[in-house]
């Protein structure tokens, strides 16, 4: 079946880099989406990426793609106690009776200390 | 402004007792979807609509009900067959429910049935 894998929690102090790690399993997936979770607060889109790319930046965040690897990460730079949240992966599923909906990982829990 | 509103961001019940959340958007988006969120988990698909007055079961639409009678409403309803309801549910939209299209979250609201 379809999963998206991510590692639960992710600790960094501000200032430095933050790099979330993400497995897909649908290899013709042609987004590929950041999601961030602030607490109690709905999902807000950070970035996507097309599958046809294989990185793209938007001002402190860097998307990586592995087409091969079904490998997706997110970096972000100077990470800021601002930045403390979890943020999901998701992929769009293309095939069987589900396809076009979005799949989530479980989301990783970023900390970022002082 | 446009935006994804749901109502009420917290919502108490007894068991048993059918409750209903709203979700409105002013987006003029076609399709509107509903998730539900337990900790430490993913988000997972409960009902989607691609178009007024229709509707799709998600990965776990037992216990959930939905209707679609105008573009801008998709209220869910938790029945008493729901048998784990305590959860975060997040209503989001995207402009036609094609699999390239990106969703856009509401804020949420969290029920919990005592």
């Amino acid at each position: 079946g379809e999963d998206v894998e991510q590692s639960l929690f992710l600790s960094v102090r501000e200032g430095d880099s933050s790099v979330i790690n993400c497995t897909y399993t649908d290899s013709s997936s042609t987004y590929l989406y950041w999601y961030k979770q602030e607490p109690g607060a709905g999902l807000q889109l950070l970035t996507y990426i097309f599958s046809n790319m294989d990185m793209k930046q938007d001002q402190r965040l860097t998307v990586l793609l592995n087409k091969k690897d079904k490998h997706l990460s997110l970096r972000i730079a100077d990470t800021q106690t601002g930045d403390s949240a979890i943020y999901f992966c998701a992929e769009i599923l293309n095939y069987g009776g589900s396809q076009g909906n979005l799949i989530f990982g479980k989301g990783t829990k970023l900390s970022v200390k002082p | 402004d446009g935006g994804i509103t749901q109502s009420p961001k917290y919502l108490f019940r007894k068991e048993g007792q059918n409750v209903t959340l709203s979700c409105e958007q002013n987006l003029n988006h076609d399709a509107m979807y509903w998730y539900r969120q337990d900790p430490g988990q993913g988000l997972r698909l409960i009902y989607y609509s691609q178009i007024v007055n229709d509707f799709q079961k998600g990965d776990i639409a037992e216990g959930y009900s939905v209707s679609r009678e105008k573009k801008e409403s998709f209220p869910l309803t938790v029945t008493s067959a729901q048998k784990n309801p305590t959860a975060f549910y997040l209503c989001a939209s995207s402009i036609s429910g094609q699999r390239t299209d990106t969703q856009y979250f509401g804020p949420g609201t969290r029920l919990t049935v005592l």
